[in-house]
């Protein structure tokens, strides 16, 4: 089957316009991941869906950053009001048991 | 909060050298993960090691992780120009599974 897909692939913003980044995970999978990676650097965790329910939202970096997961399957992570240090690239990976896989990504520049 | 360090950043060898890269972290780890981002890639998994100090194999990839479950390693030998990536390490952070990553080691082939 197919794996995880996100869109757009490339996003650019002007500094203030609000974003919607959105996944598509691997069908059946329960487990849901966002992370940010800034160029260099390794993934940042942002948050975590089980099914529909958000269980950790520690890793967004502001009251800007929101995600959903309202049916447990599609997630969209949205960003309110986008500065510069927004730029970079936000990773979507589902999982079944411990193993993630990850989407190609969605490369954020704001202007 | 918890960390991940790999060394070294960056990593050029001559194709048919070994290269290794070391991963520590601060605290414990119930397991660690490793993972490979090919250049204008994602991340991918490649293993899991859970039980101290279990050595796995995978053609010329070889994983260690330490007997106190605190520090891992990833040994190729012989690369080949197709082993060009960056290899990340993660632990998981709480247990959830979200995964705190290193900054991961970069390495490059040259023929």
């Amino acid at each position: 089957g197919a794996g995880v897909s996100q869109s757009p692939r490339y996003k650019v913003a002007k500094r203030g316009q609000d974003v919607a980044l959105r996944c598509d995970p691997i069908s059946g999978h329960v487990s849901l991941f966002w992370y940010q990676q800034a160029l260099g650097q390794g993934p940042e965790f942002l948050t975590y869906f089980q099914n529909e329910a958000q269980l950790d939202k520690s890793g967004l970096p502001s009251d800007r950053f929101f995600a959903e997961r309202p049916e447990g399957s599609v997630s969209t992570l949205k960003i309110q009001r986008t500065q510069q240090e927004d730029s970079a690239v936000y990773l979507c990976a589902s999982s079944l048991v411990y193993e993630q896989y990850f989407g190609p990504g969605t490369r954020l520049t704001v202007t | 909060g918890q960390q991940v360090m790999q060394i070294p950043q960056y990593q050029h060898v001559q194709e048919g050298e070994d290269f290794t890269t070391y991963c520590n972290s601060s605290t414990t780890l119930s397991n660690i993960q490793w993972y490979k981002q090919r250049p204008g890639g994602h991340p991918v998994f490649l293993i899991q090691l859970v039980k101290s100090g279990e050595v796995k194999k995978q053609k010329r990839l070889t994983f260690q992780f330490g007997e106190a479950k605190k520090n891992s390693s990833l040994h190729i030998t012989a690369t080949q120009t197709t082993d060009v990536g960056t290899y990340f390490c993660a632990g998981p952070e709480g247990s959830q599974g979200n995964l705190i990553f290193g900054k991961g080691t970069k390495l490059s082939v040259k023929p």
